[in-house]
């Protein structure tokens, strides 16, 4: 497709179950971003990827959260033993290059993740 | 405190009004600004970028940068009602493979017909 792509859309889960969210970026984007949002907070940056390396990984609340990057591709964020503060909208943002000062990143359209 | 603080609204405006959102932050290394516009439920997309001090002008939007005040601002001019969303100011420091944005928590804005 053109854009980021992101799944699911949607996602309820219930507390301490594990849970996986897929980003697809732009073919040719070698950076590839994760953030959250929640009501309130604005964008939480969680990690960053180049390639399938993570040079900054400084974002992630816990280590419950963990994320990896295969074939400077597809990114999964897994979630395990979620909690109900976990529930937030997940972006997934790419670019085109590392050292980018642009600020062009292109955002998803998130995964929203529910934890009951 | 947050390294950059914007106010969240809500703020309604009549259609053709001028528009004035903003943000101040504490990190004297951020020297990449960036306004970024997200619809409902849709993900956020570059509205202005602009680099150090100083004003960038696109259409009807105008995005100033005053680093000795730590104060950013974004100008609508002839606000319509299709510029109704949320607006996020970002910013990032200029060493290199400091790669992520930091952004404010977003001005939810409503232009009114």
């Amino acid at each position: 497709g053109a854009g980021v792509s992101q799944s699911p859309s949607n996602k309820v889960t219930e507390k301490g179950k594990d849970v996986e969210l897929r980003c697809d970026p732009i073919s040719g984007h070698t950076a590839l971003y994760w953030y959250r949002q929640s009501l309130g907070q604005g964008l939480e940056f969680l990690i960053y990827f180049q390639g399938n390396s993570a040079p900054d990984k400084s974002g992630l609340p816990s280590d419950r959260f963990s994320a990896e990057r295969t074939g400077g591709s597809v990114s999964t964020l897994t979630i395990q033993r979620t909690q109900q503060e976990d529930s937030a909208v997940y972006l997934c943002a790419s670019s085109l290059s590392y050292g980018v000062t642009t600020g062009e990143l292109f955002f998803g359209e998130g995964s929203r993740l529910t934890v009951l | 405190q947050k390294e950059v603080e914007q106010d969240p609204g809500p703020l309604s405006v009549p259609e053709g009004a001028i528009v004035s959102l903003n943000c101040t932050y504490s990190n004297s290394a951020f020297q990449y600004f960036m306004w970024y516009r997200q619809y409902s439920r849709k993900g956020p997309e570059l509205l202005m970028y602009t680099y150090s001090s100083g004003n960038k002008e696109d259409g009807r939007f105008t995005a100033q940068v005053d680093k000795s005040s730590k104060y950013i601002s974004l100008f609508i001019r002839d606000s319509q009602p299709s510029d109704s969303a949320t607006y996020l100011c970002a910013m990032k420091g200029s060493n290199f493979g400091n790669e992520k944005l930091t952004f404010g928590t977003g001005t939810r804005l409503t232009i009114i017909p």
